[in-house]
Formats: C-alpha cells, structure tokens, sequence
C-alpha cells in the first residue's frame, strides 16, 4: 500500500545528542518536505526537496539538515539537540508537476529535547 | 507575500447541526486552496482542493469548500456534523506561479463536536 511513513514516533532526547528523524514513501513522489509545527499551531516549512541531490530550506530557519540520496528517503538530522528543537515535525510527499498537487502527510515525530 | 487566516480558534457544533470553518487567504495571482484535517498524534489528511473552475469544491467525508474571490474565503463546510469530525482543521494557500513552492498554513482551527 502506498504510504508516508516516519520514524519515531516519538523521541525523548538529552541536549547535545545529536538525532536523525526518518521519513520514507512508497508512492514515487519526487517532491518532499519537512515541516514543523508546535502543538497545536501551524506548520512552518523547513526544508524541501524536488528530487535526488535536491535539497532546500523553507522558509522557517532550521539548525537541522536534510539530504535525498534515494527518492524515497527524506531523513532529517540534528547534528546537536537543544530544547529549543522541542516540537513536531511532519514529512510530507508530493507528486512533481503541478503546484496545485495536494501534500500527503506522515504521521509525525513528536521531539523533545531535555 | 502570502497568508492565510482562520479567524476562530475554536469552532463548537452540535451534532446533526450544519458547521462552516472560516478562512480567507491572501495571495498575488490566483490561488490553489487546500483544507487538510488533522486528528490527534496524527499527520495531516488532505480533505479537499480549490484549482479553477467550480467555485464550490466536495470533497471527502461531506465536506465542502466555497471558494469566493471578492472576498478572498475559502470557508469549510458540512450540511450535517457528526461526532468524528472533531478534529483540527487547516487551511492553505499556495500562489500560482512559477516558482511558489510553499504551502502557507493558517494556525488551525479546533472543531469540536458536540453529541
């Protein structure tokens, strides 16, 4: 079944540790993204993607790296957690082509940072 | 520049009751529109999407979306609620042109249900 999906869930995490957050899709997509969103509030976009070796940020400034060595892969990393890193972030995918192709959302890993 | 708003933070319906959740957006050129749903520890579903045409838009589980140009709305919209829908709603715009990567998210509104 085609899919989005992320992991942890969930990750509890002391400062300084450095952490990367997994995100893969079975639907062929090119675009991908990452987003980060507080509890509750909405989503800012952190970095993004239009294929292999493409990578991007958004437009939240984000301490984090991204990389895209397989279309299907999209991992994120802290290279050194801080508690200001505490909140959500959602992968998304999309397909290439045109702008008004809808996102299709991983469930997310909720971060906390010690 | 971009933008999205949804002006109530917190919608209460009854169920059976009709339901709307407000959201006008702000955008150079024309829009693409978007409302997605998201339920608890969960990602966001897309429920439904504005390109061109049709200025009312169905689209999954009942819901609707009416897209109003004069006003720049794009309002969500069920004739009957029903309990799961409790959920948190967004809205987004993205700008038609070349180069406009971004979905611009509104901050969400809690639409609550009420048997």
């Amino acid at each position: 079944e085609a899919d989005i999906y992320q992991t942890p869930r969930y990750l509890v995490i002391g400062t300084g540790k450095k952490i990367t957050l997994e995100c893969s899709q079975t639907m062929g997509h090119d675009k991908m993204y990452w987003y980060q969103q507080d509890p509750g509030m909405e989503l800012h976009l952190i970095h993004y993607s239009y294929g292999v070796n493409s990578t991007e940020k958004g437009d939240l400034s984000s301490e984090s790296t991204v990389s895209r060595i397989r279309t299907e892969h999209f991992p994120l990393t802290l290279e050194s957690a801080r508690p200001s890193h505490t909140s959500q972030y959602l992968c998304a995918s999309s397909e290439m082509g045109a702008s008004y192709n809808e996102q299709f959302f991983g469930p997310g890993t909720r971060l906390t940072v010690l | 520049a971009q933008s999205v708003a949804q002006p109530e933070d917190q919608v209460n319906v009854a169920e059976g009751n009709p339901l709307t959740v407000k959201c006008t957006y702000s955008v150079s050129g024309n829009p693409y529109l978007f409302w997605y749903v998201q339920y608890p520890n969960r990602g966001l579903q897309f429920l439904l999407k504005y390109i061109t045409g049709d200025n009312l838009v169905k689209g999954s589980y009942g819901f609707e979306a009416e897209f109003n140009k004069s006003q720049t709305s794009f309002h969500l919209k069920k004739p009957s609620a029903l309990v799961s829908d409790s959920a948190l709603y967004f809205c987004a715009v993205r700008a038609y042109q070349t180069g406009a990567n971004n979905l611009f998210f509104g901050t969400g509104t809690r639409l609550t249900v009420i048997p």
